[in-house]
């Protein structure tokens, strides 16, 4: 079966720090891979997917970035954090195909900025 | 782009009533309407889910209804339990990407 690994659970980072959150996917080959914030108390805001490798769009401009540098590996970068990059960060797959496939979500990481 | 509306924010129904969430879409090309629930600080969990060719599933005591000539959609709880208490998340799609509603705060009251 499919699993979904995020790390780490929580972080805590001063203002201007530098971020790397890392998801790997196993148990399934060419997923598509999304990175989703969510403020507390809100819903889930699409940061970026990618449908395969050195294939990533973003929906929201930002100081955030992302990479894929294997096929189950998606990774959420930032080089100088901000106040406003706190809250609860979710990676989620789903299997590629012609019908629409469920996102399946990880159990994200707690982002506070100091 | 897709637009989902979500309503109410905020539900509390007695212990063993049901419950209704209901959304509104409005691209009339998504095609798959999936809904989530998460407790609090955990993850969001896909409870069921409907493709646009049907128009109705049921999945012990949750339901989703769809009618797509007014691209709107429902989940349907019934025989509600403390359990049931979370958020939960609709979302449409007709591609690779989810668009979420703004969820709903359902609390059951024993």
């Amino acid at each position: 079966s499919q699993t979904i690994h995020q790390w780490p659970a929580t972080l805590v980072q001063p203002v201007g720090s530098p971020l790397s959150l890392e998801c790997t996917v196993e148990g399934t080959s060419n997923p598509n891979l999304y990175w989703y914030r969510q403020a507390a108390g809100r819903g889930l805001q699409l940061l970026f997917y990618s449908i395969g490798i050195d294939q990533i769009s973003s929906e929201v401009p930002q100081n955030l970035s992302a990479s894929r540098p294997q096929d189950r590996q998606f990774i959420l970068s930032s080089k100088k954090l901000l106040l406003s990059d706190s809250g609860f960060y979710l990676c989620a797959w789903s299997a590629t195909g012609l019908n629409r496939q469920p996102q399946h979500f990880g159990d994200g990481t707690r982002l506070s900025i100091l | 782009g897709e637009n989902v509306e979500q309503h109410p924010s905020t539900l509390s129904v007695q212990e063993g009533d049901s419950a209704v969430i209901k959304c509104t879409y409005s691209d009339s090309a998504s095609n798959y309407f999936p809904w989530y629930k998460q407790e609090l600080g955990k993850r969001p969990q896909l409870i069921i889910d409907i493709r646009s060719n049907v128009g109705e599933k049921k999945d012990q005591r949750i339901a989703v209804t769809l009618n797509k000539t007014a691209k709107h959609f429902s989940l349907h709880i019934t025989e509600t339990q403390p359990e049931d208490s979370a958020v939960y998340f609709c979302a449409a799609s007709r591609n690779e990407k989810l668009t979420f509603g703004t969820g709903t705060r359902l609390t059951i009251i024993p």
